[in-house]
């Protein structure tokens, strides 16, 4: 079935500790994109990729990594997580960036950072 | 930069009614504009793009350069189209992808 994937879907975790949130997608996708969301703010994006090694901020990208080594995989990186990190994160991908794509998303990974 | 809004956080309207949720942008340049819509417990999904000139589940939306508006409507709304409906926005030819609005949780009461 071609979709995206995050793992993990739920995490509690304490200021500081340093983890990472993976997406993967199994359409060969060029483009993929982190976005967060928040009550009242919609989903905003952090970063977004290009294709293999181009990546590049999205609007709010204060925080976090990306990185993207294979065309499927564009984990999401928090090396000091923040308890306003606390959100709702969506993984998408799309075809390529550019053109009128539809964007396909993953489920979402649930953070709390206490 | 652009900017996509949703005035209405809540509506509710009973089944078959008119529903129109609505969506102003602000872009100085050429957008393309989207609905998305994730129901319950199910992802975020491409629900009809302003380019395609479509109409999927009966809901259509047209873009109104004059009033930089694409709201969508149904003529009779159906208790299944209840969900949470988000307007996007994404400047033609980047590669920025999509600015979403806050959204609009639509309640279609029997």
């Amino acid at each position: 079935e071609a979709q995206v994937t995050q793992n993990p879907r739920y995490l509690i975790t304490v200021t500081g500790k340093k983890l990472t949130v993976t997406c993967s997608q199994n359409m060969n996708h060029e483009y993929m994109s982190w976005y967060r969301q928040d009550p009242g703010l919609g989903l905003r994006q952090i970063y977004y990729s290009m294709n293999v090694e181009v990546t590049d901020k999205g609007d709010v990208p204060e925080g976090y990594k990306v990185s993207r080594k294979e065309k499927r995989n564009f984990p999401l990186i928090l090396e000091s997580p923040s308890p306003n990190q606390t959100s709702l994160y969506f993984c998408a991908s799309s075809l390529s960036g550019l053109g009128n794509n539809e964007q396909f998303f993953g489920p979402g990974t649930r953070l709390t950072v206490l | 930069a652009q900017r996509v809004t949703q005035p209405e956080k809540l509506l509710s309207v009973f089944k078959g009614a008119p529903v129109e949720l609505k969506c102003n942008y602000s872009y100085s340049g050429s957008p393309e504009l989207f609905w998305y819509v994730q129901y319950s417990r199910q992802r975020l999904q491409l629900l009809l793009r302003h380019i395609s000139r479509e109409s999927i589940k009966g809901f259509t939306a047209d873009l109104n350069k004059g009033e930089t508006s694409f709201h969508l409507k149904k003529p009779f709304a159906q208790e299944e189209d209840s969900a949470m409906y988000y307007c996007a926005l994404r400047p033609k030819g980047s590669a920025r992808q999509l600015t979403f609005g806050s959204g609009t949780q639509l309640t279609v009461l029997p």
